[in-house]
């Protein structure tokens, strides 16, 4: 148990529609990073929010956003949605944003667009 | 970027049976962690060991950072072992925790 809970566990939509993802994460972490995992690959970095900002980002168009909240939670939005959107998303959490900071991970959201 | 590289990509283990799985880096890292995924998705953080050894329990991990790897030890494996086993590092001079993932190792312990 990581104390990191992501909703929904599973979501099915249509391409060009838009999704919003919600993750919780452990009391005392500021910093929330999400992640997106193909079937069969390891996770790629999106990016990731320290104190409600970005803080860094990685190879992912606009259409992938995000907003942290000062209780712990945050949320992933990808608007118009494509084929190839369809993954795990998975939330991780960290005391900081250092490099020294072990990361913990949510169980994560399966999404599949039709 | 910095690229991440597991091997064996699947190992198949007879309960009781020792184990080693590698993980090899193309750059100097700051940061190295060793998760483990289960059957339900979810990532377990192992190891935070951009350098040295350190072990818990069945598990132990070494990470040479002069010599770009990094090494898994399962002991003694349980089924409960099966799954994903992930490396993910962190270049230097990055700032914060952006890992990059390898490939994987799928490990399949049979009773």
């Amino acid at each position: 148990e990581t104390g990191v809970t992501q909703s929904p566990t599973h979501l099915i939509k249509t391409r060009g529609q838009q999704v919003t993802l919600r993750c919780s994460s452990q009391s005392g972490h500021n910093t929330v990073s999400w992640y997106q995992q193909a079937l069969g690959q390891g996770p790629q970095f999106i990016f990731q929010y320290y104190r409600e900002e970005e803080n860094g980002r990685g190879n992912f168009p606009p259409r992938f956003s995000g907003l942290q909240f000062p209780n712990y939670s945050s949320e992933l939005n990808v608007n118009a949605l494509e084929l190839d959107d369809s993954a795990l998303y998975l939330c991780a959490s960290s005391f900081g944003p250092g490099s020294n900071e072990k990361l913990f991970f949510g169980s994560g959201t399966q999404l599949s667009v039709l | 970027g910095i690229q991440v590289e597991q091997s064996p990509p699947d190992l198949i283990l007879q309960e009781g049976a020792n184990s080693t799985l590698r993980c090899n880096f193309s750059d100097s890292v700051n940061n190295l962690q060793w998760f483990h995924q289960n059957p339900w998705g979810q990532l377990i953080n192992l190891f935070y060991i951009p350098s040295g050894t350190k072990q818990n329990g069945r598990l132990s991990a070494t990470t040479v950072a002069t010599e770009r790897y990094s090494l898994l030890y399962i002991s003694s494996s349980q089924t409960t072992d099966s799954g994903v086993y992930f490396c993910a590092v962190e270049r230097s001079g990055a700032a914060g925790n952006k890992l990059t993932f390898g490939g994987g190792t799928r490990v399949l312990v049979k009773p």
